[in-house]
């Protein structure tokens, strides 16, 4: 089974930061990444696939890299609305999301 | 718009069973694939279980393996999930997500609201 490990697991920033986070995969995926936003009580939004393409309607702000076994998502600067967890999710083989990375306001 | 409506959960006595589905309209249910993910209380994404367009193709996680049954229903534009044997750690909101592309597996690029069910003595 394919593992998917994210860092950190809490980030504290304020508005206006440039934020990182990465997930690894434990074997290599190729570009077979999505990354979603989550907040409290509702269901996931899909924001980058393909490891690096924005979905239809994603601010900008949102960008996704990597190949192989290592990923970023950076958020440009942040917004109020961007507090919320984010996942990867690796789709090579079957399904594994990552643990989650909670994005809190400092 | 595309909708996807998940109902059937609920509270559920250990090893009791229970049936959930989720109806999908605003796009041509037939021709994507589906899948069923869940997040237990103040915890992450699971995935479950994957069904491919025609039905010809299932693929499970290995906690579920054996307990539930992925099915769909093209004609009704409704997926299904059947799950047995329930357990305390089965306790989770249940999401049905849409695979973004045809052909084998990919992102979820729609997810319904999500329904919860307890398994709970």
């Amino acid at each position: 089974d394919i593992q998917m490990t994210q860092s950190p697991s809490t980030l504290s920033a304020s508005v206006g930061d440039r934020v990182t986070i990465t997930c690894r995969a434990s074997q290599s995926i190729s570009s077979s990444l999505a990354w979603y936003q989550q907040k409290p009580g509702k269901a996931p939004k899909l924001l980058i696939y393909r490891a690096s393409s924005l979905e239809s309607g994603v601010p900008s702000r949102f960008s996704g890299s990597g190949s192989g076994t290592e990923f970023t998502l950076t958020i440009s600067s942040l917004q109020p609305d961007d507090f919320a967890t984010y996942y990867c999710q690796q789709y090579n083989t079957y399904y594994t999301f990552g643990q989650g990375t909670k994005l809190e306001i400092k | 718009e595309v909708q996807l409506v998940e109902s059937g959960g609920g509270l559920v006595r250990p090893g009791g069973s229970l049936r959930l589905s989720c109806a999908a309209s605003g796009f041509t249910f037939k021709t994507y694939e589906m899948n069923w993910v869940r997040q237990a209380p103040g915890k992450g994404l699971e995935w479950v279980s994957y069904i491919s367009s025609s039905g010809s193709t299932i693929y499970y996680a290995d906690s579920v393996k054996g307990r539930f049954t992925i099915s769909r229903d093209n004609a009704k534009n409704s997926l299904y999930l059947q799950m047995n044997s329930l357990r305390a750690d089965d306790t989770a909101v249940y999401y049905c997500a849409r695979d973004s592309a045809g052909g084998g597996t990919t992102e979820f690029d729609y997810w319904g609201q999500g329904t919860l069910v307890t398994v709970s003595s």
